[in-house]
């Protein structure tokens, strides 16, 4: 099983300023087949990136991502109001899929 | 559009079963890879179980033996059959929509609670 560790645990920052979010897996994972989604409370979470820099329809393009192997980033320039939200860093290339432990970006 | 609409969660004491149902529409959905994913209280989100166009599935190791995965492609509905379900299990339960190809999760429904307690 691939384990994916996030980091950090909790960002703080304000609107306007850049976010940087880690995502290392214990082995090599094909960067055909990582993935980012946010979630926000109460709501599903929505698929960011695929493919570790595709962004998915629908994505602002301040959203970034980048990475192979087992170190990935997922990027957030210029951050907006409405990105406060927990992200989640995804392996789908084989069973078992897992995610990331989340890292929660606040204000 | 791609809707997904999940029913079936409820309380449910410790031992027993509960079958949720995850209605698709807007979307091929024989051709498509579909998931079940939950998000226990105050946790991250958890993979549980994938079903390829095929019919071949997949489980998470916490859930194996307990849970069943299906699909009626017929219908258009997804399945997720829970056993022997535990306090642990409590979560909300999301269907979500794969890829073709790659089982990335594109689309999620809205969730449905299910709470295992005595």
């Amino acid at each position: 099983e691939i384990v994916l560790t996030q980091s950090p645990g909790t960002l703080s920052l304000s609107p306007g300023e850049g976010a940087t979010l880690s995502c290392r897996a214990s082995q090599s994972v094909s960067s055909s087949y990582l993935a980012w989604y946010q979630q926000k409370p109460g709501q599903a979470p929505r698929l960011l990136i695929y493919g570790a820099s595709s962004r998915a329809t629908g994505i602002p393009d301040r959203f970034s991502g980048s990475g192979s192997g087992t170190d990935f980033t997922l990027t957030i320039s210029r951050l907006e109001p409405e990105d406060f939200a927990v992200y989640y860093c995804q392996h789908y290339d084989s069973s078992p899929i897992t995610f990331g432990q989340g890292t929660r970006l606040e204000i | 559009e791609v809707q997904l609409v999940e029913s079936g969660g409820g309380l449910i004491q410790p031992g027993g079963s509960l079958r949720l149902s995850c209605a698709a529409s807007g979307f091929t959905f024989s051709s498509n890879y579909m998931s079940w994913v939950r998000l226990p209280p105050g946790k991250g989100l958890e993979w549980v179980s994938v079903i390829n166009s095929g019919g071949t599935t997949y489980y998470a190791d916490s859930v194996r033996g307990r849970f069943t995965i299906s699909r009626d492609n017929s219908k258009n509905m997804l399945y997720l059959q829970m056993n022997s379900l535990r306090v642990e299990d409590t979560a909300i339960y999301y269907c979500a929509r794969g890829g073709a190809v790659t089982m990335v999760s594109q689309n999620w429904g809205q969730g449905t609670l299910v709470t295992v307690s005595s």
